[in-house]
């Protein structure tokens, strides 16, 4: 089985700051990892994904993940944030073309 | 292309009564999923199609719950004698063949508020 951790349910921000938002999973096989965003009121965008490959993967925006094996996490970056990046960012992880585990989510706030 | 389409987008209604829930996946996909979010929470899958087959379904889907994806194409899910827990979001997500790796596109979501 797998499992998300999200370890910072909210991330204050000032705008054009650097922002790390922290995602550690547990699986017992090979997995697919992923970042998604949701804005008030509407479903999830896709926003980054590590399927195989390079361990650093960009995504839109101007974000950016690092998947870190050895430490089983897979942190999102972005170096400057702005006002529009204000929502709520999930990890996600699915051992294979099933299901995805997310979770609990981090509240990504941007002040100006 | 215009992506997963869900409908309604917000659903209220009884406690007791029946609702029904509708998603269209983007064309060609063969994957179909149903998630439900709650206030505060990530997604907790509910229950996956491959093609017309339910492959997988989640324990939190109750014997009131159902849901069916008719030659394929879309999927409805329904909640019998609906409970105010199950207020929450409901969200379907589509994705491609196995090639192209587990990427799941979301629909916006019905919201169901059961009074």
């Amino acid at each position: 089985a797998q499992s998300v951790t999200q370890l910072d349910s909210q991330v204050p921000v000032f705008e054009e700051a650097p922002v790390e938002l922290r995602c550690n999973y547990s699986s017992s096989v090979s997995v697919y990892l992923f970042w998604y965003v949701q804005y008030p009121n509407q479903g999830l965008q896709l926003l980054l994904k590590y399927l195989s490959g390079s361990t650093l993967v960009k995504g839109i925006n101007g974000f950016e993940a690092e998947f870190n094996k050895s430490q089983t996490s897979f942190h999102l970056r972005k170096p400057s944030v702005h006002i529009s990046d204000t929502a709520e960012y999930f990890c996600a992880v699915s051992g294979g073309f099933q299901k995805l585990v997310f979770g609990t989510g981090t509240r990504l706030l941007v002040s100006p | 292309d215009t992506g997963v389409s869900q409908d309604p987008r917000h659903k209220i209604t009884k406690r007791g009564q029946n609702v029904t829930f509708r998603c269209d996946p983007i064309s060609e996909h063969n994957r179909l999923y149903w998630y439900r979010q709650t206030l505060g929470q990530g997604p907790e899958f509910l229950t996956y199609f491959q093609n017309e087959a339910q492959l997988e379904k989640s324990r939190l889907l109750s014997d009131r719950f159902s849901a069916e994806r008719p030659k394929g194409s879309f999927s409805t899910l329904e909640i019998q004698r609906t409970e105010q827990g199950d207020s929450a979001m409901y969200l379907c997500a589509s994705s491609p063949p196995p090639r192209y790796g587990n990427i799941q596109y979301f629909g916006a979501g019905t919201r169901l508020s059961v009074l």
